[in-house]
């Protein structure tokens, strides 16, 4: 049973720290999706990636946040520095083809907490 | 005006009853429509995509109503398994979907 896997499961760190998440999709996906979700504001895409090139990263704080997908099995996701609003939980999904309608595969989430 | 709107609920119903949610979705040009369930502290799965025509999966019934932007979801003979947040998603583009904050369901015994 093929699953989107992400590490870690939980992040405590303090206001300004480093935080970089990490999401191996489904083998053979060829698109990657970094979304975060808050009780306010609910499931927002923050990053878009196909074939490993980002298409899409308007959902996300340029000045703070970056993503990148150094190959086909690894995407990750890095705060710096990070600050209490980020406190969410991080999910990456991914998708065969990125196409119409397609179903996005979600991994378990980051659940993280900036103090 | 949110792109996509869900009553938040919670909805709480005894075991066996029938539920209904409806969402609402601003875009005209919209052209996927689901339904994802996502269990407490646990990820979106999708449940079900929901046609022009219609679509039923066992106990799940979801309906798309173009003209006036909305989308259902039923659910008959509810289970506590059932018991969940659901998710309405819209699609516009090839790949964005836009995600409802859903509806949370307490199936009470």
């Amino acid at each position: 049973d093929a699953r989107v896997t992400q590490t870690p499961r939980d992040k405590v760190t303090e206001m300004g720290q480093e935080v970089t998440m990490r999401c191996q999709p489904i083998l053979g996906h060829n698109t990657v999706f970094w979304y975060r979700q808050t009780m306010m504001q609910g499931l927002e895409l923050l990053a878009y990636f196909r074939n490993r090139a980002p298409l899409d990263d308007s959902g996300m704080p340029k000045d703070r946040f970056s993503a990148e997908m150094p190959d086909a099995t690894l995407a990750t996701l890095k705060i710096q520095p990070s600050e209490p609003r980020d406190s969410a939980v991080y999910f990456c999904a991914s998708g065969r083809t990125g196409g119409f309608g397609e179903t996005q595969y979600f991994g378990p989430g980051t659940r993280l907490l900036v103090l | 005006r949110k792109e996509v709107e869900q009553d938040p609920g919670p909805f709480n119903v005894p075991e066996g009853a029938t539920v209904a949610f409806n969402c609402t979705y601003s875009n005209s040009a919209s052209q996927s429509f689901f339904w994802y369930r996502q269990d407490c502290r646990k990820e979106p799965k999708l449940l079900m995509s929901v046609y022009s025509s219609g679509n039923e999966d066992g106990r799940f019934t979801a309906q798309l109503n173009r003209a006036s932007q909305y989308i259902s979801l039923l659910i008959r003979d509810s289970k506590l398994s059932d018991s969940a947040t659901y998710l309405c998603v819209v699609g516009a583009g090839s790949y964005q979907l836009t995600f409802g904050k859903g509806t949370k369901l307490s199936v009470i015994p």
